[in-house]
């Protein structure tokens, strides 16, 4: 079956530690997205992605980085700079940007700094 | 600016009715999406509406008015497994998804 995988599921990082969350998919998705989601609050968009080797940065894209080497991967690494990370981030994936059949999200990872 | 409004937190009882608002203020308008997402888990893709009126899919039906930027997620026949957050989003002219934060339901028996 297609769909998207986030891993790891938990991660809990150091202070001062780069943490690089996995989102693959293999639903032949063009555009892939990453989210993140504090409680009582919308999701907001970190970055997301068109097509491969290309990325535009989202609303909160500051302390992110993301790649988009191959098309089923969209990995995003949580950088020291980024100064309140703890947060649960989804990933999401769609056929395209203008796409009225909805996202498909991953199952999501809870970061923890410690 | 942006804006998307629906209440936080809303109970109803076990095979009742019940109807979950969101109001929205977007540059441009290409649609309102609804998703269901159940704590800790992926948010499901539910609805979409771009035009005027009511679309039913089962138990869930969902509305939209655009001269009101206002629409409705309705659940009929409620079971405990609906029990989760309902999130609204508006895709803007730029196609981009503004998120409302979410309304919890709770289902009591």
């Amino acid at each position: 079956d297609g769909g998207i995988t986030q891993s790891p599921k938990y991660l809990f990082r150091k202070e001062g530690q780069n943490v690089t969350l996995s989102c693959e998919q293999n639903l032949n998705h063009d555009a892939m997205y990453w989210y993140r989601q504090d409680p009582g609050q919308g999701l907001r968009l970190i970055y997301y992605s068109q097509i491969v080797n290309d990325f535009q940065k989202g609303d909160i894209a500051e302390g992110y980085s993301v790649s988009r080497e191959k098309k089923e991967s969209f990995p995003l690494t949580v950088t020291s700079a980024q100064k309140n990370p703890t947060a649960f981030y989804l990933c999401a994936s769609s056929t395209g940007l203008d796409s009225l059949y909805g996202y498909t999200f991953g199952s999501g990872t809870r970061l923890t700094v410690v | 600016g942006q804006n998307i409004d629906q209440p936080t937190e809303m109970t109803a009882t076990e095979g009742a009715i019940v109807q979950i608002n969101c109001t929205y203020q977007t540059s441009g308008f290409n649609g309102l999406f609804w998703y269901q997402q159940h704590a800790g888990e992926a948010p499901t893709f539910l609805s979409y509406n771009v035009l005027d009126g009511l679309e039913e899919k089962g138990r869930f039906s969902s509305f939209l008015s655009r001269s009101k930027g206002y629409s409705y997620l309705l659940l009929k026949e409620l079971q405990m497994k609906d029990s989760a957050s309902y999130l609204c989003a508006a895709m803007d002219s730029n196609y981009q998804l503004i998120w409302g934060a979410g309304t919890k339901l709770i289902i009591k028996p």
